[in-house]
This record gives C-alpha cells, structure tokens and sequence, in this order.
C-alpha cells in the first residue's frame, strides 16, 4: 500500500464552523505533514508530525490545530477559518531524512 | 538557506515533442533532489528522485541528473505525450531533515 488517503476530497464550510480534514497511511512513514497549496504556487510547509509529536510549525495560526493520534493518522482541526484560508490542503508521510514524501489528493477546502 | 529555481512556465509542446525544464538548486549540506508532478485536481505525485552526485532518476520516460558541479537537476523527456499535461515542482530535501523546498513549478501543455 503506497497510498495516503484524504477524507473529505472536498469541503465547504463558514467562517464560524469547526470542521476536521483526516489523512491516514500505512506505509510505516514516521514522519507525516500538512502541506496549504494556492492556486498556480507550491505547496506550502504547515506542519511536520515525526514520530507522533511536533516537530516544526511554520508559523501557522492557531485556528488551524494538527493532531497526530497514532502512526498512521494525521488530522487538521479548522476553526474561525477566513476566506484568505480557502486552499488545497495536502497531507503527506515520508521515512525519516532527506527521501521524499507521498502526498495525498488534498482536501479543496472553501471559505464562505 | 536552501532555494530551488524553476525555468519560467508555462511551456506548451506538441506531442512528440523533447521535453527540457530545468532547475537549479541552492542548499546548506548535501540534498536530495526530486521531481513531482501534479495533474489537475489532484495532490502531487513523486516523479523521479536522485540522492547523489551524477545520480539519474527515471520513471515514465523522465529523467533527470543530479548534477553537483552545476547545482542542477533538468528533467527530460524525449517524446512528451498529451497526457503529460501537468506542473512539475523540483524539490529538494537535506540533511539536517525531511522537509520540501519547492520550485515555483511549471505548467506543461501538449498538444495533440
């Protein structure tokens, strides 16, 4: 299995909810992130989980929130999100060290 | 710090055409270079990778040489197909992590 799967492909949602994008892989990857792709731009560098704890947050505001619940499983908890924040969200797990990550499809997530 | 440059997009070919997008890197320590492309809707998918000096990376007709003495990593094709459609990202990890540093990318079209 070398995939990374993301759930949901797609989401809507308001400025006020609280909604959660998930992302789950069984290669054995220590090492998983979330990655916020604009329009015509690469991916940017959100988050990196190694080991099930945080390594590396770029910065991101808090209205984001990563949790790492066991080896295989990433989530992003969104909450007050504004439309600026409307973007393809990328998860992605790799072996520790300079190899290379597998994405997932993303989540096309909309502000409104 | 570590940066990657990207040749300009878009660049637009006919089928059967010889593909060349080159990219040149900067980086602290010893990187490993990747290739990635991303079809539209869908997350980024590792094309090709290379660890070393004078490595070459190949897969689906691609390839692309680590080239030290010219911080370079061009990736080639010599008969591009309209399925080729696509943005590629170069890409760079080093040591000192597992993190991405992405090219600006560029958009291929091929036309029938």
């Amino acid at each position: 299995d070398t995939e990374v799967t993301q759930t949901p492909k797609h989401l809507v949602m308001g400025m006020t909810n609280k909604k959660s994008l998930k992302c789950e892989q069984h290669m054995g990857h220590r090492a998983m992130y979330w990655y916020k792709q604009k329009a015509k731009k690469p991916p940017e560098l959100m988050f990196v989980y190694s080991y099930e704890k945080l390594s590396i947050n770029e910065s991101v505001p808090s209205r984001f929130s990563p949790e790492c619940p066991n080896s295989s499983l990433l989530n992003l908890h969104l909450h007050a999100l504004q439309p600026e924040d409307s973007a393809l969200y990328l998860c992605a797990s790799s072996p520790l060290g300079p190899r290379g990550a597998f994405f997932g499809q993303g989540t096309r997530l909309t502000v409104v | 710090g570590n940066s990657v440059t990207q040749m300009e997009g878009p660049v637009t070919l006919s089928e059967e055409a010889f593909l060349t997008i080159n990219c040149t890197y900067t980086a602290t320590g010893y990187p490993s270079l990747f290739w990635y492309v991303q079809y539209p809707g869908e997350g980024l998918q590792l094309l090709l990778k290379a660890t070393k000096a004078d490595d070459k990376g190949s897969n689906k007709g691609f390839e692309a040489t680590y080239r030290k003495e010219t911080t370079s990593f061009h990736l080639e094709k010599g008969s591009v197909q309209v399925s080729d459609s696509a943005v590629y990202f170069c890409a760079l990890s080093t040591d000192s992590g597992s993190r991405l540093t992405f090219g600006e990318g560029t958009q291929l079209t091929v036309n029938p």
